[in-house]
């Protein structure tokens, strides 16, 4: 069935740095990717988006980048800070009669001091 | 504000006793879902509902009951609630236009059945 691959499963990143997460998924007719920041305690929130015909989105420190050739899409967070720790999850998702969205299992990002 | 409510916050029963988890949004959103948290496995969908009176079965059904009377309100039903539905539950919506549209989650429902 369709799958969602995300990696790594924790990140400890210094802070200022960078942090990179990546996603794989299955099925190519996906046609919308999400990441959602959950903070501990709280609910998921979106923080940036992509769609089938964009190659690259950025705002601000965050950037995400797609490839659907090879049907994986990445989270780029630059200039890491605290308030970045959390964690992070990706989305496919197909919107067509049957709309169905599925999650990475979640990437633990930990910024060191 | 637009927001989703979700109630209880917190629930703990005993196995076999029905319980109902509300969800209710304000932003007119044709299409919700309910999804449970366990560790290690991320978010997994139980049902969604494309609007009113339509509802499909996500990636883990069973034991939930959903329906969808009304476009603000999605409730989720645990008619005989085991051990192993111990979770964190959201509920979400979103307007599905065009390509898609993120989901608005709700602040979650810890359940814990014993």
């Amino acid at each position: 069935g369709e799958n969602v691959e995300q990696h790594p499963s924790t990140l400890s990143v210094q802070e200022g740095d960078s942090a990179v997460i990546k996603c794989t998924y299955s099925d190519s007719a996906s046609n919308y990717f999400p990441w959602y920041k959950q903070e501990l305690g709280k609910r998921p929130q979106l923080i940036i988006d992509i769609r089938s015909n964009v190659g690259e989105k950025k705002d601000q420190r965050i950037a995400v980048t797609l490839n659907k050739t090879a049907k994986h899409f990445s989270l780029h967070i630059t200039e890491t800070q605290p308030e970045d720790s959390a964690v992070y999850f990706c989305a496919a998702t197909l919107y067509s009669s049957a709309s169905k969205i599925i999650f990475g299992s979640g990437t633990r990002l930990s910024i060191r001091p | 504000e637009a927001q989703v409510t979700q109630n209880p916050r917190y629930l703990i029963t005993v196995t076999g006793k029905k319980l109902t988890v509300t969800c209710s949004q304000n932003m007119n959103h044709e299409y919700m879902s309910w999804y449970r948290q366990d560790p290690g496995l991320g978010l997994r969908q139980i049902y969604y509902s494309m609007n009113v009176e339509v509802t499909d079965k996500g990636d883990v059904p069973e034991g939930y009951k959903v329906s969808r009377k009304e476009k603000r309100n999605f409730p989720l039903i645990l008619e005989s609630p085991s051990p192993n539905q111990t979770s964190l539950y959201f509920c979400a919506s979103s307007s599905h236009e065009g390509l898609g549209s993120p989901l608005h989650f709700g602040n979650g429902t810890r359940l814990t059945v014993t």
